[in-house]
C-alpha cells in the first residue's frame, strides 16, 4: 500500500547549522504534502502545507525563511531548518495525500536535536 | 475555525480494564474523524477512522463512533493490555486537508 518515507530518522546537528529533511512519496503521488512538529509532550502543528512546484504555504508563526520547504516533484517534498538553535529541536513529520480515496500517510518522522 | 478537544492525560489503567478517551470536534463543514497512536519512540500510526456521522470505526480491539449529534468521537476497548501504553491523538480533516490533532492522551498499562 501507500508509504510516505521520511529520511533521517534521527539526526544532531551543531547550533548555527541547517539540516535537511526528506519525505518521500512510495508508489503514489502526493500533489500536497504537510508538515508538522511536535514538541515534547506536546501534540501535532501543521508548520506548512507544500503543493508541488509552487511556494509552500506556511501557518501564521511559522518562520518561511528558517524552515524552507521545496515541493520539486510529486514524490519528494524536502524540510530544511537552516541556522539550527537548540529550541527547534522537535520531532518533525511529514504527511503526503494519495489514493485510494485521497487517504492522508504519515511519515516515520524524524527526531532533530541542535547542540 | 476547525478543532478538536480530548481528554487530557495521563491516564493509567491496570491490564483488562476498559478504556474510554473523550474527543469532541468543532468544525464548519463536514469532517473526517480518526485517532492516531504513537509508540515511544515511534511515528504516528493510523488506528481507525470514520468519514460519516454514525460510521464506527474499529481496530486492534478500539473502536469509535462519529456521533454527529454530540459532535464527538470518543475511543473505546473494552480490555487493554500492557502493550496498548502510547499516546492517543484524535484528529479531524476537511476535505483531507491538513489534520487537526488534539493534545493527545497518554496511556499507560499495567500488568
Amino acid at each position: 500500500g501507500a508509504v510516505v518515507s521520511q529520511h533521517p530518522s534521527r539526526v544532531i546537528c551543531k547550533s548555527g547549522t541547517s539540516v535537511k529533511i526528506e519525505c518521500r512519496s512510495l508508489d503514489f503521488q502526493a500533489t500536497t504534502m504537510f508538515w508538522y512538529r511536535q514538541f515534547p509532550k506536546q501534540s501535532l502543528m501543521l508548520m506548512a502545507t507544500s503543493n508541488e512546484g509552487s511556494k509552500a504555504t506556511y501557518e501564521q508563526g511559522v518562520e518561511k525563511d528558517k524552515f524552507l520547504i521545496n515541493h520539486a516533484s510529486l514524490t519528494l517534498s524536502t524540510l530544511t531548518v537552516t541556522s539550527a538553535h537548540p529550541e527547534d529541536s522537535s520531532f518533525y513529520i511529514c504527511s503526503g495525500v494519495g489514493e485510494p480515496g485521497n487517504t492522508i500517510y504519515f511519515g516515520e518522522g524524524s527526531w532533530l536535536t541542535v547542540v | 475555525g476547525d478543532s478538536v478537544t480530548q481528554m487530557e492525560g495521563p491516564v493509567t489503567l491496570s491490564e483488562e480494564a476498559f478504556l474510554t478517551i473523550n474527543c469532541t470536534y468543532t468544525a464548519t463543514g463536514y469532517p473526517s474523524l480518526f485517532w492516531y497512536v504513537q509508540y515511544p519512540g515511534e511515528g504516528l500510526q493510523l488506528l481507525l477512522k470514520a468519514t460519516k456521522a454514525d460510521d464506527k470505526g474499529s481496530n486492534k480491539g478500539f473502536e469509535a463512533t462519529y456521533r454527529k449529534e454530540t459532535t464527538s468521537f470518543h475511543l473505546e476497548k473494552g480490555s487493554v493490555q500492557v502493550s496498548d501504553s502510547a499516546v492517543y491523538f484524535c484528529a479531524l480533516s476537511i476535505n483531507n486537508n491538513d489534520m487537526r490533532f488534539g493534545a493527545g492522551t497518554r496511556l499507560t498499562v499495567k500488568p
